[in-house]
């Protein structure tokens, strides 16, 4: 399952597929970006970070992809679990000490 | 290794009661952070501390106070509650190097404002 366009409140994927998260982010000078995970009644959860001079970078399950010409940020989830239902926010550093948030992605996984 | 601890994790008051949140981190991070969140809105910054001893306004401090006690503790105060201030509030915390470091969060207050 994939969100499209800049950004899409929701994603329903089936278990077992991938999943891709995607999030336009404004600020061309920031250099530090983040997935977090929200579970209900949780709060955020660091997943994985990457800096702007990196195009992508991998984790266990999870790789995020930068695309600095368009300001464009995803998240792939590998063989997605039931486990993997939540709020997915990406962050951008706005200067020292900030972060911007996303308004997040629900993502729903079918069994 | 607790992480980020907040307490209360519920709470409800009356239009003008006051009250403090509280925030501890035993991850020996310099910065912290309280943010709220609204349904629609995403996380806002409320107060930050970029190390022991500075606190700096974020994008909405009005109607709140904060003192960072020391290098493990940061808590926020309600002086006088209103009902636009019912949210989530959440505590997080950052290595040194400020923002380059990811900010880990705590598990949230959920405080409603009657």
């Amino acid at each position: 399952g994939e969100s499209v366009g800049l950004h899409l409140p929701t994603l329903s994927v089936q278990e077992g597929d991938n999943s891709i998260i995607n999030c336009a982010y404004s600020n061309s000078a920031s250099d530090y970006f983040i997935w977090y995970k929200q579970e209900s009644g949780k709060g955020p959860q660091f997943i994985i970070d990457i800096r702007s001079n990196m195009d992508k970078r991998q984790g266990q399950r999870v790789t995020v992809l930068l695309n600095k010409t368009v300001k464009h940020l995803s998240l792939q989830i590998a063989a997605t679990q039931p486990g993997d239902s939540a709020v997915y926010f990406c962050a951008e550093n706005i200067g020292d000490y900030k972060l911007s948030f996303g308004a997040g992605t629900t993502v729903t996984v079918r069994a | 290794n607790a992480g980020v601890t907040q307490t209360p994790k519920f709470q409800v008051l009356k239009t003008g009661q006051s009250m403090t949140l509280q925030c501890a981190q035993d991850m020996n991070h310099n910065s912290m952070y309280w943010y709220r969140q609204d349904p629609g809105m995403g996380l806002r910054l409320i107060y930050y501390s970029a190390s022991e001893g500075t606190t700096d306004k974020g994008e909405v401090p009005n109607g709140y106070n904060v003192s960072r006690l020391n290098k493990r503790e940061f808590s926020l105060r309600l002086e006088s509650a209103a009902p636009s201030q019912t949210s989530v509030y959440f505590c997080a915390s950052s290595g040194s190097g400020g923002i380059r470091y990811a900010q880990y969060f705590g598990p949230g207050t959920r405080l409603t404002v009657l």
